[in-house]
């Protein structure tokens, strides 16, 4: 079965300060993990995925098997990034398809 | 083509009654996805199509729910003698993964069912 875990259903930072939102994965395979976005009023879209190992909007995340995390990281908060993040995983280099998603955590970036 | 779109956008219905949704994916994606998503939780797998097969389902999928892809274009997802429990936002996505990966899912705004 796999699973996926984000420990803090909400954090606050003020702008300019680092910011990392936790994520954690059970699985057995090989794992795709991705990190989507949803900003207020908007629909949910990808922000990144490991596998680009890609800068987006100052966020970088590293997947790290060992400790099987996915943490998202940004060294200088903005208040546009205020928003609900959901780490998801899916099957690498199989059709299965099924993606898990945690339960999501709400960043609000203070002035 | 401007993305993917979900009707209706609201629907509330009565306990008991069968409610329908429609998505229409990104005309050049072959796969498509729905989830169900609860107040607090993110989303939850129902079902995906490859084309028009469907190749995966959830348990959490009872035999009251229905999902088809009749020729791999859009899709309807039908909850028979709904119940209250049923109540959610009905999340679609649709992909156009590289072969062998799984990749970026583009999500429509979803349905948000309130039985009554």
């Amino acid at each position: 079965a796999q699973r996926v875990t984000q420990p803090e259903k909400l954090l606050s930072v003020f702008k300019g300060a680092p910011v990392e939102l936790k994520c954690n994965y059970s699985y057995s395979g090989s794992p795709e993990l991705f990190w989507y976005v949803q900003y207020s009023r908007q629909r949910l879209q990808l922000l990144l995925r490991h596998i680009s190992r890609e800068s987006i909007k100052g966020f970088t995340a590293d997947l790290n098997k060992g400790e099987t995390s996915f943490h998202l990281k940004k060294p200088f908060a903005q208040e546009e990034d205020s928003a609900m993040y959901y780490c998801a995983l899916s099957q690498y280099n199989t059709n299965a398809g099924k993606s898990t998603f945690g339960d999501g955590t709400t960043l609000t970036v203070k002035p | 083509d401007t993305g993917v779109s979900q009707d209706p956008r609201h629907k509330i219905t009565k306990r008991g009654q069968n409610v329908t949704f429609r998505c229409d994916p990104i005309s050049e994606h072959n796969r498509l996805y729905w989830y169900r998503q609860t107040l607090g939780q993110g989303p939850e797998f129902l079902t995906y199509f490859q084309n028009e097969a469907q190749l995966e389902k959830s348990r959490l999928l009872s035999d009251r729910f229905s999902a088809e892809r009749p020729k791999g274009s859009f899709s309807t997802l039908e909850i028979q003698r709904t119940e209250q429990g049923d109540s959610a936002m009905y999340l679609c996505a649709s992909s156009l993964p590289p072969s062998g990966r799984d990749d970026e899912q583009f999500f429509g705004p979803g349905t948000r069912l309130t039985v009554l």
